[in-house]
């Protein structure tokens, strides 16, 4: 089966830094993605991990441990549009359809 | 650059009717996902193909059907709509189905149904 697990929702303040955590179990396992959904509007991609490390990429950064089956979202600098849904996405080894996760609503207050 | 063009943007159908949604996308991808979104929820796989055949199906309700034609663009098709068929229903696209780059899908910017 599939399971995906992320903090349902998270407030940080403008400036600082916010880790977004993301666990998960599945039967197969082709890489991880983190999107970024404001409302209403399509996912935006953020980032990528197939091999364990940390990936960075501006002020976002994400890691991914495999034999931990767990991942997180590093933002950094945080500005007022960063509110928005993070998602977490497993890709499925067979056909590489994404699984994701219920998503993290983060709220950057001033 | 060229995106994943969905088409329409918005519609609005009442219970029990048909719908078509279309997907084009992004030049030389050869891989298309379809994805529905309720409101408060995460994206649920519906169906994908490759090469214009099926490659995946997922949680897609038999009132549904799916193809993707020569040019690569898909149509999803809806039937006798129910109240909880609204959602938003987004399309991705890729270059091939297995073997990806190390980059995320994109996706378009979906078709929101509204069933009254």
């Amino acid at each position: 089966g599939q399971n995906i697990d992320q903090p349902t929702e998270m407030t940080a303040t403008e400036g600082a830094i916010v880790q977004i955590n993301c666990t998960y179990q599945t039967s197969g396992f082709n890489g991880l993605f983190w999107y970024q959904q404001h409302a209403g509007e399509a996912p935006t991609f953020l980032s990528y991990n197939v091999l364990d490390g940390l990936e960075e990429k501006g002020r976002f950064s994400s890691f991914l441990s495999r034999s931990k089956g767990y991942s997180y979202l590093l933002l950094k600098e945080l500005q007022m549009k960063d509110s928005a849904s993070y998602l977490c996405a497993v890709r499925d080894q067979n056909g590489g359809k994404l699984i994701f996760g219920q998503g993290t609503e983060l709220s950057v207050k001033p | 650059a060229a995106g994943v063009i969905q088409s329409p943007r918005h519609l609005i159908k009442e219970k029990r009717e048909t719908a078509t949604l279309k997907c084009y996308p992004i030049p030389r991808h050869d891989t298309v996902y379809w994805y529905q979104q309720g409101p408060g929820q995460d994206p649920q796989f519906l169906i994908s193909f490759y090469e214009k055949m099926q490659s995946d199906k997922g949680s897609i309700p038999d009132r549904f059907s799916a193809q993707q034609f020569s040019d690569y663009h898909s149509e999803l098709n809806m039937s006798s709509l129910e109240l909880g068929d609204s959602a938003l229903y987004f399309c991705a696209s890729s270059l091939g189905a297995i073997d990806l780059p190390a980059y995320g899908y994109t996706f378009g910017s979906g078709t929101r149904l509204t069933v009254v």
